[in-house]
């Protein structure tokens, strides 16, 4: 069974630029994927930042934006603030109906 | 405003049932597939099932196939999860979502599903 892959936990400083990426465990990532990336505080329901790769949701800044980098998907973060301090999800369509999200980073801002 | 509220979660013993609901408000609820997406405590996000617009169609992650159901009553713009023979490990915060462009694009709240004897 494929599995999504991402950085268990991430680091950036205030006003730094942080990559996050969303592999799978065999094969590359394509827009084919769809890959989606969500938002997460502790006790808080998961918000849409980034849908079908690169389409930012509605209110988020523009300083979340999505690619395809390598064979993986990414979310990049630049000019990061402290209340980016977050988990942050990747979910790819792995077709047939089916979607698979990945494990998680907690990214701290310090 | 488009919201997503959920209910029916609950304490429910080992081999229970338990069937959450999903109500929709400040959208065409008919014209969207819609997914269903479970956080157990501590844990991250895990997609559970997805419905087509018209109910003909669904899909489950292997883990819950053959013991939950989704289904939805665009009548009511609400959506379910059927949950039957639960197990400890079904445990967790249960969320609906929207889909839009194969991803999820609005999210509820979320109900909480303990299960424990």
């Amino acid at each position: 069974q494929t599995v999504v892959t991402q950085e268990p936990s991430f680091s950036v400083s205030p006003g730094g630029t942080v990559t996050l990426t969303c592999g799978l465990s065999s094969g590359s990532v394509s827009t084919n994927y769809y890959p989606s990336w969500y938002q997460q505080t502790p006790g808080q329901a998961p918000r849409t930042l980034i849908y079908s790769t690169n389409t930012r949701s509605s209110g988020v800044p523009d300083r979340f934006s999505g690619s395809i980098l390598g064979n993986k998907a990414a979310l990049i973060i630049t000019g990061a603030q402290a209340d980016d301090e977050s988990d942050y999800y990747c979910v790819l369509y792995m077709g047939s109906g089916i979607w698979v999200f990945g494990g998680g980073t907690k990214l701290t801002v310090l | 405003e488009v919201q997503l509220v959920e209910s029916g979660g609950g304490l429910v013993q080992p081999g229970g049932s338990l069937r959450l609901s999903c109500a929709a408000s400040g959208f065409t609820f008919s014209s969207y597939w819609m997914h269903w997406v479970r956080q157990a405590p501590g844990k991250g996000l895990v997609w559970v099932s997805r419905i087509n617009r018209d109910g003909s169609g669904t899909t489950y992650a292997d883990s819950v196939k053959g013991r939950f159901t989704i289904s939805r009553d665009n009548a009511k713009k609400t959506l379910y999860l059927q949950m039957n023979s639960l197990r400890a490990e079904d445990t967790a915060v249960y969320y609906c979502t929207r889909d839009a462009s194969y991803t999820m694009d609005v999210w509820g709240q979320g109900t909480t599903v303990t299960v424990s004897s």
